[in-house]
């Protein structure tokens, strides 16, 4: 089965600055690649998805890239704000297969 | 819309005490999903439902039981809880395994 691994497992940014979580995956025949953000004492909120049929997507100011080739995908958050502090978890599917998550990383943004 | 409504919110168990989680969508998704989270660790799948009428195992289904009682509904049991089994526990639906997860805000259950 799909296996995702997913670092830092914690970072802490300055306000302003960027952030950056990476994630691997295993079976190459993954398609659909879903960021989710856990803010304390919620659920994960889906906040920008990918699907391999392109290498880039952003939305303001996150944004995530796929590299097929290599099987790995990041988050990229820019110009981080205290709101941006929270759990981020990735996953992976393929066709109707449910998702694999990452383990996830917790994000401070310090002021 | 009101999404993914899980019921109770809280809720403390004694040893050996049953009970039954409820998880309710409105969007009309196929698929259907119970997680637990633990302190430190990540999103751990129990049970799932591809579509109305079936069910499976996930990475950890021991000690739980699941029905998926229309397409609507999808409910978690505790037969005999155990202290193991406090968690936080998250219902979540999809249209299918590769669209977006949507969570409910989750059931804290303390089994004491």
């Amino acid at each position: 089965g799909e296996n995702v691994e997913q670092h830092p497992s914690t970072l802490s940014v300055q306000e302003g600055d960027s952030a950056v979580i990476k994630c691997t995956y295993s079976d190459s025949a993954s398609n659909y690649f879903p960021w989710y953000k856990q803010e304390l004492g919620k659920g994960p909120q889906l906040i920008i998805d990918i699907r391999s049929n392109v290498g880039e997507k952003k939305d303001q100011r996150i944004a995530v890239t796929l590299n097929k080739t290599a099987k790995h995908f990041s988050l990229h958050i820019t110009e981080t704000q205290p709101e941006d502090s929270a759990v981020y978890f990735c996953a992976a599917a393929f066709g109707n297969e449910k998702l694999t998550f990452g383990t996830g990383t917790r994000l401070t943004i310090i002021p | 819309n009101a999404g993914v409504t899980q019921t109770p919110k809280f809720q403390v168990l004694k040893t050996g005490q049953s009970m039954t989680l409820q998880c309710a969508q409105d969007m009309n998704h196929n698929s259907m999903y119970w997680y637990r989270q633990d302190p430190g660790m990540g999103l751990r799948l129990i049970y799932y439902s591809a579509s109305e009428g079936t069910t499976d195992k996930g990475e950890v289904p021991n000690g739980y039981n699941v029905s998926r009682l229309n397409k609507r509904e999808f409910s978690l049991r505790l037969e005999s809880a155990a202290p193991s089994q406090t968690s936080v526990y998250f219902c979540a639906s999809s249209l299918q395994g590769d669209y977006g997860y949507t969570f409910g805000s989750g059931t804290r259950l303390t089994v004491v």
